[in-house]
């Protein structure tokens, strides 16, 4: 199976802040790599699909870039919906694989 | 826009087998596959597997020998039975679709049914 790692596993930040979280493949996978929100006591949401497209009705501010086998989920101005965990998922090999999840809360 | 609704219980005793249902709505099944992704208490997403319209299935390895995914294209539902189950299987269960055009991303998810696998 493919290993996704992330990092941080957790990390605090303001309204306002620019937030980076990282996911690390365990080997090439393209740009086959995407990245849910989830609230606690809900299920996960799209944020972006193919390493860098933006899912429908999901806010500019979140990006997505890609190096190699490492993935950034940037967030450029943190607004309050935004405190969450968020996951990336690998959709290259079977089985799909999910990283170990990044949470963000407040500072 | 597609819309999943799960059913089925919420408690199962250990040896016996989970049953799930997720109805979906909104969008012809023809035109995803069918998932199911299960996230145990404060722990992380593990695919279970999926279906697709013409019955094709295929499974999480670790889980393989115990789980069977269906899909009732009369009632636009697709399930998941799991047997012989521990505590080890107390999780979310989530149903989840993805677009057979796309790039297996999930985009839509059913509400999360809580299974806990107790006596």
């Amino acid at each position: 199976d493919i290993q996704m790692t992330q990092s941080p596993s957790s990390l605090s930040a303001s309204v306002g802040d620019r937030v980076t979280i990282t996911c690390r493949a365990s080997q090439n996978i393209n740009n086959y790599l995407n990245w849910y929100q989830q609230k606690p006591g809900k299920a996960p949401k799209l944020l972006m699909y193919a390493a860098t497209s933006l899912q429908g009705g999901v806010p500019s501010r979140f990006s997505g870039s890609r190096s190699g086998t490492a993935f950034t989920l940037t967030i450029s101005s943190l607004q309050p919906e935004d405190f969450a965990t968020y996951y990336c998922q690998q959709t290259y090999g079977t089985p799909v694989t999910f990283g170990p999840g990044t949470k963000v809360d407040i500072k | 826009q597609v819309q999943l609704q799960q059913s089925g219980p919420g408690l199962v005793k250990p040896s016996e087998t989970l049953s799930l249902t997720c109805t979906v709505s909104g969008v012809s099944m023809r035109t995803y596959y069918w998932d199911w992704i299960r996230q145990p208490p404060g722990k992380g997403l593990e695919w279970i597997g999926s279906i697709y319209y013409s019955g094709t299935a295929s499974y999480d390895p670790s889980l393989k020998s115990r789980v069977t995914i269906s899909i009732d294209k009369s009632k636009n539902q697709f399930s998941l039975m799991l047997t012989s189950v521990t505590a080890a299987d107390t999780a979310m269960y989530y149903c989840a679709s993805r677009w057979i055009g796309g790039g297996n991303q999930f985009d839509f998810w059913g509400q999360g049914t809580l299974l806990t696998v107790s006596s």
